[in-house]
């Protein structure tokens, strides 16, 4: 069975970076096709697509936030950070990953954490 | 980027009606788009992959259809608790994007 949960911290002051871990189980981040993704969701907006990265480390990220995102393997084999820097108000938002399989995009999710960026 | 343009961004039908969502993808996809279900408060869920592959539990009453650039989201006879807003998203070209969701309610 495949789980997802994130955690950080939910209040980010503005130029801050804001980080989240997903801590996942029931697979192996370096089994081949597998990615995580992530994907934010500002209160009463629609799904953004953030970035993935992928079992071989291959990394892919939004353009409008490529400048500020990174997504990097976790200390532990189990887990997957997503950093974005300098954040703004409009960075607000639930913070989900999720698990991608190639053929399937993504079809595991994890709860999400609401994130506020405010002073 | 590839747009996905999803309507109608509302909807307000009875139970026992027949539903349809469409997703069009601003250049061809193939068929790498997958429709979530997602309820207030909750994560979204995949209930249809590949635009016609039901997932593992999910009622017979939803289904999907299209390819290339033009996609169909079915809901045959609405229930209660199908009552949630729909998302696209095509998976076929980096980067992956969504479309901006439908919200269904009850007439």
């Amino acid at each position: 069975q495949i789980t997802l949960k994130e955690s950080g911290p939910t209040l980010v002051r503005p130029t801050q970076t804001l980080t989240v871990t997903c801590t996942f189980s029931g697979f192996s981040r370096t089994r081949s096709g597998v990615g995580v993704g992530w994907i934010r969701q500002p209160p009463g907006k629609a799904l953004e697509w953030l970035g993935l990265i992928y079992w071989d480390d291959d990394t892919h990220y939004s353009p409008s936030l490529e400048s500020r995102l990174t997504i990097t393997k976790g200390t532990s084999e189990n887990q997957v950070v997503l950093s974005l820097t300098n954040v703004d108000p409009v960075d607000t938002g639930t913070y989900y990953c999720a698990h991608q399989l190639g053929m399937k995009g993504l079809d595991f999710w994890g709860q999400g954490i609401l994130v506020s960026v405010s002073s | 980027d590839i747009q996905m343009t999803q309507s109608p961004s509302s909807l307000s039908a009875s139970v026992g009606d027949r539903i349809t969502i469409t997703c069009q993808a601003s250049q061809e996809i193939r068929d790498f788009i997958n429709w979530y279900q997602q309820k207030p408060g909750k994560a979204p869920q995949l209930l249809i992959n590949g635009a016609s592959k039901l997932e593992t539990g999910v009622p017979s009453r939803f289904s999907g259809s299209g390819f290339g650039t033009s996609f169909t989201f079915t809901i045959n006879s609405l229930q209660p608790e199908d009552i949630a807003t729909y998302f696209c998203q095509q998976y076929d070209i980096l980067p992956y994007s969504f479309g901006q969701g439908t919200k269904l309610e009850l007439k």
